[in-house]
């Protein structure tokens, strides 16, 4: 069974710091690694994915991913309260997947001011 | 350009009874999915498409058939609806080539079976 498991959250930070989430996959076959987010009642929004080890940064968001360990993270400096959210984490598996992901839990964070 | 859209927002069944979730996107998208999710988790991929005329299993297709006559279409059918599949049915696309990976949401049906 392909798992991701994410950190258990829920995950509560002020306004202005780092959000550090966590993320690791069973499969090691995992090519490709995906960041969404989800506000409450609404559909997933993907921030950002990762194919390569090491960082990857994309304005506040920054992904890092540690194929040897199975571990992918993501972090959000200078955390709003407008991030506060569901984040979840997805893998894709290697060869002919199609795009089917396997997805974490989630982890709520809550950016308070 | 609507993107992805599903048809209804909310339903309530009773136990036995059946129901089509709708699933439109007009991107011309190759590759469409149902997901569903339940209460404090993450998606569970349901079934899945690469195609018009071709679908496969995803994790948890049971209770569930899905067909694809269109590029644009991908239906969910729930047959002989249960309590355990009391859950947010999210519908998603993405395009073929390099960017596949990038799958787009649908709202989301939410159903409750009592």
């Amino acid at each position: 069974q392909k798992e991701v498991e994410q950190n258990s959250g829920p995950l509560s930070v002020p306004e202005g710091a780092i959000a550090s989430l966590n993320c690791t996959y069973s499969d090691r076959g995992s090519q490709s690694f995906f960041w969404y987010r989800q506000y409450s009642g609404k559909s997933p929004e993907l921030i950002m994915f990762i194919y390569s080890n090491g960082d990857k940064e994309d304005g506040r968001f920054t992904a890092q991913l540690n194929k040897a360990s199975q571990y992918v993270s993501l972090l959000i400096r200078d955390s709003q309260p407008s991030d506060s959210a569901t984040y979840l984490c997805a893998a894709r598996g290697g060869g002919t997947s199609y795009g089917k992901l396997t997805f974490g839990q989630g982890t709520i964070l809550t950016v308070h001011p | 350009n609507a993107g992805v859209t599903q048809t209804p927002k909310f339903r309530i069944l009773k136990i036995g009874q059946s129901m089509t979730l709708q699933c439109t996107q007009d991107m011309n998208h190759n590759y469409m999915y149902w997901y569903r999710q339940d209460p404090g988790m993450g998606l569970k991929l349901i079934y899945y498409s690469v195609g018009a005329g071709i679908t496969d299993k995803g994790e948890v297709p049971n209770g569930y058939n899905v067909s694809r006559s269109t590029t644009e279409d991908f239906p969910l059918r729930l047959e002989l609806a249960a309590p355990s599949q009391t859950s947010v049915y999210f519908c998603a696309s993405s395009p073929p080539g390099a960017y596949q990976e990038t799958q787009y949401f649908g709202p989301g049906t939410r159903l409750l079976v009592l």
